[in-house]
């Protein structure tokens, strides 16, 4: 799988957007991009999935850009909740494997 | 609400003393996957199997570890003898399976692990 690069932290206001960054230079054309978090004690939680094309769902929205390099996880209006370590992975099979992240702090 | 259960939530025990963790996916989920969490290391595949057969054990130390699906809503990791460095939250997940994507992998709470 594509090795992925990502801020280790951010800083976000409550109710502003966050825009969660990842690099996937070397992602091959038929490997996906996925976005998981992980909110303290907890297991990992999935947000979203693209291939090429932008994507929304209730929880995020992933852009890509055109040549696949590097993607945005954006959460709209973040909450305190959203406090968590957001990790960006890049998969071709059923073997995830997930980096350090980025661990999110939402401020009030 | 389909969750993926882990027990025991919490295992303290001693170095040598054989530890036995249990999974059970969500039903219908074809895939199981069993995760290590550590400070120093992360998160870390140990193993998956589908439709119960084990597809990939590459991330398990083959020594002392095992992992088996005695049937579809059972997943067992077995550590014997259990070792200090193993101490880690393990994490089992399940998924149904993909055709021409992967899907989204659904979580356990983990088992945290202490080896004394």
């Amino acid at each position: 799988d594509a090795k992925t690069t990502q801020p280790p932290s951010m800083d976000c206001a409550e109710g502003r957007a966050a825009n969660l960054p990842c690099n996937h230079s070397t992602i091959s054309g038929n490997e996906y991009v996925y976005w998981y978090r992980q909110i303290h004690s907890q297991g990992p939680q999935y947000i979203i999935h693209g291939l090429k094309n932008n994507e929304t769902n209730e929880m995020a929205s992933l852009i890509i850009t055109e040549d696949r390099k590097s993607s945005t996880l954006i959460l709209p209006h973040a909450t305190l909740r959203d406090t968590a370590v957001y990790y960006c992975i890049v998969r071709v099979n059923n073997d995830m494997r997930f980096g350090a992240g980025t661990r999110l702090t939402v401020k009030p | 609400d389909a969750r993926v259960t882990q027990t025991p939530r919490h295992k303290v025990t001693e170095m040598g003393q054989e530890v036995t963790m249990r999974c059970q996916p969500i039903l219908g989920h074809n895939t199981v996957f069993w995760y290590r969490q550590t400070m120093m290391q992360g998160l870390e595949l140990l193993a998956y199997f589908r439709n119960r057969a084990p597809l990939d054990d590459s991330g398990m130390p083959k020594d002392r570890f095992s992992a088996e699906m005695p049937d579809a809503t059972l997943a067992t990791l077995k550590i014997q003898p259990s070792e200090p460095r193993d101490s880690a939250v393990y994490f089992c997940a399940s998924g149904p399976e993909g055709q021409a994507t992967y899907n989204e992998q659904f979580f356990g709470p983990g088992t945290r692990l202490t080896v004394l």
